[in-house]
């Protein structure tokens, strides 16, 4: 079985802080793709990885792709409010083409 | 909106009765997805189409479950005989073509009494 461990669980921090997710597994992907997701809501595609040390910046993120392309990371700056959400790490791992396999997630809440 | 819509968004009903879900993808996608998700978890595939074939079922796809896409182009789930644990949040999804990404729709929020 292929996991993808995500960490930390939980995150509550202040608006303007910065924080990392991480999202980690023994096996290699394919490629990995980050989501973030509201409550009632179905996940919505931030961002797909595909080559190992490749880094994406979509306005304040950040996703870095690990060389061995094991583990995945999603650096946030100047957090907002609005950035609340569950974000969620998934991968089509080498040899499975079509499925995704999800993390646990990373329930982010910012505060005012 | 283009996006994936699936109906209903809730449905509450009885543990032993038939319940049934629709999917209606992105038009051009030819991929089609179904996941679960139960609370505090990421989503887990359930299964896929390509057009109208069923190419994959999940171990988690017990003999109550059934999926089917006869045109290629909505889907519909259906549990027979609902138990409790069937409650969750089922999902659909659609790509084009294996590779590239799946794009979800907003989910059909099951609760079984």
């Amino acid at each position: 079985t292929q996991l993808l461990e995500q960490s930390p669980q939980f995150l509550s921090i202040q608006e303007g802080e910065n924080l990392t997710v991480y999202c980690n597994s023994s096996s290699v992907f394919s490629s990995l793709q980050w989501y973030r997701q509201e409550p009632g809501e179905g996940p919505v595609l931030l961002v797909t990885v595909v080559t190992g040390g490749e880094v994406k910046k979509l306005k304040r993120l950040t996703f870095q792709f690990g060389d061995a392309r094991k583990d995945s990371s999603l650096h946030i700056t100047a957090a907002q409010p609005g950035d609340t959400g569950l974000y969620l790490c998934a991968s089509r791992f080498t040899g499975t083409a079509s499925k995704l396999t999800f993390g646990t997630g990373t329930r982010l809440q910012v505060t005012l | 909106d283009t996006g994936v819509s699936q109906n209903p968004r809730h449905k509450i009903t009885k543990r032993g009765q038939n319940v049934t879900f629709r999917c209606d993808p992105i038009s051009e996608h030819n991929r089609l997805y179904w996941y679960r998700q139960t609370l505090g978890q990421g989503p887990e595939f359930l299964t896929y189409f390509q057009n109208e074939a069923q190419l994959e079922k999940s171990r988690l796809l017990s003999d109550r479950f059934s999926a089917e896409r006869p045109k290629g182009s909505f889907s519909t789930l259906e549990i027979q005989r609902t138990e409790q644990g069937d409650s969750a949040m089922y999902l659909c999804a659609s790509s084009l073509g294996s590779s590239s990404e799946q794009y979800f729709g907003p989910g059909t929020r099951l609760t079984v009494t």
